[in-house]
């Protein structure tokens, strides 16, 4: 089986500081990763996914997040947030592309 | 339209009430989702469906719980007996094929008093 673990359920950061939100997965097999962004009553966005090739993922917004195999991790970075960075983050993995398992997410908060 | 839309986006059902919930994916999109959201949680996986076939319905908490996409396309998540617990927002999400990228709509918020 699969699983998603998010460490951090909300993190605080000062605008135009760099933030790190982390990501580990469980999985016996390989995966398929993803990180996507929840506003507040939206659905939610992707912003990056890794499926092979290059372990360093650029996505959306000034997103990236590198795939680390060995410590099962995938942990989301941008070097400067903004304001309206503030959102919900969820790491989720996927082995076959039918079933996503979800992180319990990071609520990310940019203080002015 | 452009993406997935799901309707109601609110919803309030008395105890032992049904509810139908309904998904329309992207046009052309193969795959579709159902998922569950709890307040303040990570969205846990229902059931999939690939065209009309319902492929992975392990994820349904209960048999009070029944989806359907009868012609491949617009698909509906039906809720018999509503009971406290089901409250939550309810996700839908379609992609082109399978391992592509999945386009979530904005939810169904489902209270049940």
């Amino acid at each position: 089986a699969q699983s998603v673990t998010q460490l951090d359920s909300q993190v605080p950061v000062f605008e135009e500081a760099p933030v790190e939100l982390r990501c580990n997965y469980s999985s016996s097999v390989s995966v398929y990763l993803f990180w996507y962004v929840q506003y507040p009553n939206q659905g939610l966005q992707l912003l990056l996914k890794y499926l092979s090739g290059s372990t360093l993922v650029k996505g959306i917004n000034g997103f990236e997040a590198e795939f680390n195999k060995s410590q099962t991790s995938f942990h989301l970075r941008k070097p400067s947030v903004h304001i309206s960075d503030t959102a919900g983050y969820f790491c989720a993995v996927s082995v076959t592309g039918n079933q996503f398992y979800f992180g319990t997410g990071t609520s990310l908060t940019v203080i002015p | 339209g452009a993406g997935v839309s799901q309707s109601p986006r609110y919803k309030v059902a008395k105890r032992g009430q049904d509810v139908a919930l309904r998904c329309d994916p992207i046009s052309g999109h193969v795959s579709l989702f159902w998922y569950q959201q709890a307040l303040g949680q990570g969205p846990e996986f229902l059931t999939y469906f690939q065209n009309e076939a319902q492929l992975d319905k392990s994820g349904l908490p209960s048999d009070r719980f029944f989806a359907e996409r009868p012609e491949g396309s617009v698909s509906t998540l039906k809720i018999q007996r509503t009971q406290q617990e089901d409250s939550a927002v309810y996700l839908c999400a379609s992609s082109l094929i399978r391992d592509s990228e999945a386009f979530f709509g904005q939810g169904t918020r489902l209270t049940v008093v």
